[in-house]
């Protein structure tokens, strides 16, 4: 199916663990965007890839790692999770930084 | 520094009622302007954008923003509210000068209540 899928989309993990979350699109879009929604602080920026293999730091990328070898996808790794990055994680892309985003479904994510 | 403004954490308005949501920008240069909607345990959607042209916008589900320069607004309307359209919207603004920031700045979001 076209579009933008990511997975999974709930994970409960415990503090120290590694998890990665991953983000997948069907349009070749050239930007891919991580974000994180909390309540109170909106949309944040984490990481963002202008194409494969470069990627850049958002708002709050301490804690994060991404990579991006493949156009069309782009995983986000918490290398050691801590429980203040328990949040919303939402994937997006677009074809210009110019452009609308197109979001996908988000994964709900629980660090105890 | 660049910064959006939604005013109001959450808006009611009664079915069949025009609806306002508003946003407020800073930028340093002519602001590329986005209103997206995030429905319940979804992602965001695309409603729609000001680049350039025709200050009123029109976008999806009878959506429209009207871009005024010299009160630096992008408020979002729809003239008759449906319940359908209860969810949490959100403006964003880009500078198309930032160089190489090509981050969009977001609002906080604003939740609208649509009542029956």
């Amino acid at each position: 199916d076209a579009g933008i899928t990511q997975s999974p989309r709930y994970k409960i993990t415990e503090t120290g663990r590694q998890v990665t979350l991953m983000c997948h699109q069907t349009w070749s879009h050239s930007y891919m965007f991580w974000y994180r929604q909390d309540l109170g602080h909106g949309l944040r920026l984490i990481y963002y890839s202008a194409a494969a293999d470069i990627t850049d730091k958002g708002e709050v990328p301490d804690g994060y790692v991404v990579s991006r070898s493949k156009t069309e996808n782009f995983p986000l790794t918490l290398e050691s999770a801590t429980r203040s990055q328990t949040s919303v994680y939402f994937c997006a892309s677009s074809e210009s930084t110019l452009d609308e985003q197109f979001f996908g479904p988000g994964t709900r994510l629980t660090v105890l | 520094a660049q910064s959006v403004a939604q005013p109001e954490d959450q808006v009611n308005v009664a079915e069949g009622n025009p609806l306002t949501v508003k946003c407020t920008y800073s930028v340093s240069g002519n602001p590329y302007l986005f209103w997206y909607v995030q429905y319940p345990n979804r992602g965001l959607q695309f409603l729609l954008k000001y680049i350039t042209g025709d200050n009123l916008v029109k976008g999806s589900y009878g959506f429209e923003a009207e871009f005024i320069k010299s009160q630096t607004s992008f408020h979002l309307k729809k003239p008759s509210a449906l319940v359908s359209d209860s969810a949490l919207y959100f403006c964003a603004v880009r500078d198309p000068w930032a160089g190489n920031n090509r981050k969009l700045i977001w609002g906080l979001g604003t939740s609208l209540a649509v009542n029956p």
